[in-house]
């Protein structure tokens, strides 16, 4: 089975900083789609960012941006501009295409933003 | 677009009791997932339904869980003679089908229980 690893279980930023969280992926398949996903508190997980593996070019969404690294099996999420809303549980996301339709989380990590 | 629901929010039970959850997904949504979610860790899939057919089970699924979804609308998740270990977050999600996997998961609330 693929996994997916979050090594930063914790980080922080200050309001108006730009932060880059971690993950890592372990897959023999070429074709897949990865995900970051924003669990706030108490809230329901939404999707923030999607990168299709054949894809060479980054996702971009607003203030967020990832770098996907398709050789090393890196998927780093960058948030720009951070903002107070940004607090929240991220989760990075597998999904294989030839396996079916298992989608494969880290185990998450915790962002808080600083005023 | 009410958005994907779960019912109940919170169950607290016994051990050894069964236990029923719904979850009720956006209306055109064809594909619905169950979660399992513990304290610390991301969710783990446990299994997925296109209509109203169960095409992928996990293996954490073991034959004390069930899954319907008799109509291709909302599902259910049963846990029979519930154990300790089962106390955790239960998370739906729905899905329209799309091409080469370009779908997007949308998340209910989470059904939390915890068995005593």
């Amino acid at each position: 089975a693929q996994t997916v690893t979050q090594s930063q279980p914790e980080m922080s930023v200050q309001e108006a900083e730009t932060v880059t969280l971690s993950c890592t992926y372990d897959t023999s398949e070429s074709d897949y789609y990865l995900f970051w996903y924003k669990q706030p508190p108490s809230r329901q997980m939404i999707l923030v960012i999607r990168q299709e593996a054949y894809k060479q070019q980054n996702a971009t969404e607003n203030r967020f941006s990832v770098n996907f690294q398709k050789a090393a099996k890196s998927f780093s999420l960058k948030i720009s501009d951070s903002q107070l809303g940004d607090a929240a549980m991220y989760f990075c996301a597998y999904r294989s295409l030839p396996s079916g339709n298992q989608f494969y989380f880290g185990t998450g990590t915790s962002l808080t933003v600083i005023p | 677009d009410t958005g994907v629901s779960q019912d109940p929010r919170h169950k607290i039970t016994k051990r050894g009791q069964n236990v029923t959850f719904r979850c009720d997904p956006i209306s055109e949504h064809n594909r619905l997932y169950w979660y399992r979610q513990t304290l610390g860790q991301g969710p783990e899939f446990l299994t997925y339904f296109q209509n109203e057919a169960q095409l992928e089970k996990s293996r954490l699924l073991s034959d004390r869980f069930s899954a319907e979804r008799p109509k291709g609308s909302f599902s259910t998740l049963e846990i029979q003679r519930t154990e300790q270990g089962d106390s955790a977050m239960y998370l739906c999600a729905s899905s329209r089908e799309g091409t080469s996997g370009k779908e997007t998961q949308y998340f209910g609330p989470g059904t939390r229980l915890l068995v005593l």
